[in-house]
């Protein structure tokens, strides 16, 4: 079946412009991740929802990225007035609603990578 | 909070010589454990994962990995490196009580020299 999809794979923008990255999850996911990768680092998380509302956004660097999942499938992170030490691959994960071992499995798409010049 | 330690940002090994990826991590409740593998240009992929139960656990293409509480380690091995195996690993440390965010390391990346 179809995995995590994200769009666009890649984004190019100026400092300061505004920028959409879109996640559409695997159908059937409830829970919905987001992570940022920098050059050289591991990912680190940003915002995780549970159906349509934010569970955890501990993870977001600034009130500039903010993130949605209104019908609680696909989610869009929004990035306003971006600077150059935004640019990185976002990634985008989602998991189901059963329970393994009290775990429920993380399956990651593909990454947007975003270059803010 | 949690955190995890990669020891060795790259890693070079020989065709058929052992792989040893080192992977300490620190939390204050019991953690789940991961390692992830990342090829080029691709998403991450899980290899293996230890929640519960048996502290050795295998994984895909012939990885396994072994939960060490007292050293609080979670170290990733495989006994005869192929050349497919070159990528970058992760080691990733969750709680469950935290709606299961990864926290991870900061990779390891391994290199295979025929």
């Amino acid at each position: 079946g179809a995995g995590v999809s994200q769009t666009p794979s890649n984004k190019v923008t100026e400092k300061g412009k505004y920028v959409e990255l879109r996640c559409d999850p695997i159908s059937g996911h409830t829970a919905l991740y987001w992570y940022r990768q920098s050059l050289g680092q591991g990912p680190e998380f940003l915002i995780y929802f549970q159906g349509t509302g934010a569970a955890d956004d501990s993870g977001l660097p600034n009130d500039r990225f903010f993130a949605v999942r209104p019908e609680g499938s696909v989610s869009t992170l929004k990035i306003q007035r971006t600077e150059r030490g935004d640019s990185a691959v976002y990634l985008c994960a989602s998991s189901s609603g059963r329970r393994e071992g009290n775990y429920n499995e993380q399956f990651f798409g593909p990454g947007t990578r975003l270059t803010v010049l | 909070a949690q955190s995890v330690t990669q020891l060795g940002s790259h890693v070079s090994v020989s065709e058929g010589a052992l792989v040893l990826l080192r992977c300490n991590y620190s939390s204050s409740v019991p953690p789940y454990l991961f390692w992830y593998v990342q090829y080029p240009n691709q998403g991450l992929q899980l290899l293996l994962k230890y929640t519960t139960g048996a502290t050795l656990v295998k994984g895909i293409n012939g990885f396994e990995a072994e939960f060490k509480k007292s050293e609080t380690s979670f170290h990733l091995t495989k006994p005869s490196a192929h050349m497919s195996d070159a990528a970058e690993y992760f080691c990733a440390v969750s709680v469950g009580a935290a709606g299961n965010k990864l926290t991870f390391g900061g990779g390891t990346r391994v290199l295979v020299k025929p």
